[in-house]
């Protein structure tokens, strides 16, 4: 059964700092690797989608992420924060569109709630 | 364009009463999945219908059930609630083609007292 990990509940950062979340993955085949972002009482946006061909993605809000598949990562990144960012983020895991007769399950790690400092 | 369009925002109900959430997908959309989001945790998969027909479930009980209208709007049904069912409940809808994403409501904020 595919799973998420995040392995950060929170992180704070300062304001201009840059940010790395964490995220694994176990998934049996290749996956369809996502980063949604939730404002409190606010659906899901999407800030990036990793499906195959180069590992380095660029997203929304300046945003990027890296698939690692030796270590089952799919990692986010911003080299600088902005208070705008503060927010929880989620990891999310899909499957082989194709191969599983397009079934779109979204299975999403527990989230990271992100806290800036001035 | 409008996004994806959940109704109500906000419901209360009483343990054993049964409850319809709706939601209406972008336009040209013909994916509707529903997700739970209990407080502090990730979104739970339930449901997805494509063209009317169930492509998923999640691993919940009978007493949640879904359908899909031909406009592709969608419902989801919970019956007999339980204080555990208090929840945000998410629709998401996509096109349904190879490499889509789903783009998500704003939610159903549903209090069981």
């Amino acid at each position: 059964a595919q799973s998420v990990t995040q392995p950060d509940i929170h992180i704070t950062v300062s304001e201009g700092a840059s940010l790395e979340l964490r995220c694994n993955y176990s998934y049996g085949a290749t996956p369809y690797l996502f980063w949604y972002v939730q404002s409190p009482g606010q659906g899901l946006q999407l800030l990036l989608k990793y499906f195959s061909g180069d590992t380095l993605v660029q997203g929304i809000k300046g945003f990027e992420a890296e698939f690692k598949r030796s270590q089952s990562s799919f990692n986010l990144r911003k080299p600088s924060v902005h208070w705008s960012d503060a927010a929880e983020y989620f990891c999310a895991v899909g499957p082989d569109f194709i191969s599983n007769f397009g079934n779109e399950k979204l299975t999403f790690g527990t989230g990271t709630r992100l806290t800036i400092i001035p | 364009d409008a996004g994806v369009t959940q109704s109500p925002t906000h419901l209360i109900k009483t343990r054993g009463q049964h409850v319809t959430l709706r939601c209406s997908p972008i336009s040209g959309h013909k994916s509707v999945s529903w997700y739970q989001q209990v407080l502090g945790q990730g979104p739970q998969f339930i449901f997805q219908y494509y063209e009317k027909e169930e492509r998923g479930r999640g691993n919940f009980p009978d007493r949640f059930s879904a359908r899909q209208f031909p406009n592709y709007s969608s419902e989801l049904n919970v019956n007999a609630l339980l204080l555990g069912d208090s929840a945000l409940y998410l629709c998401a809808s996509s096109q349904g083609v190879v490499n889509t994403e789903a783009f998500f409501g704003q939610g159903t904020r549903l209090t069981v007292v």
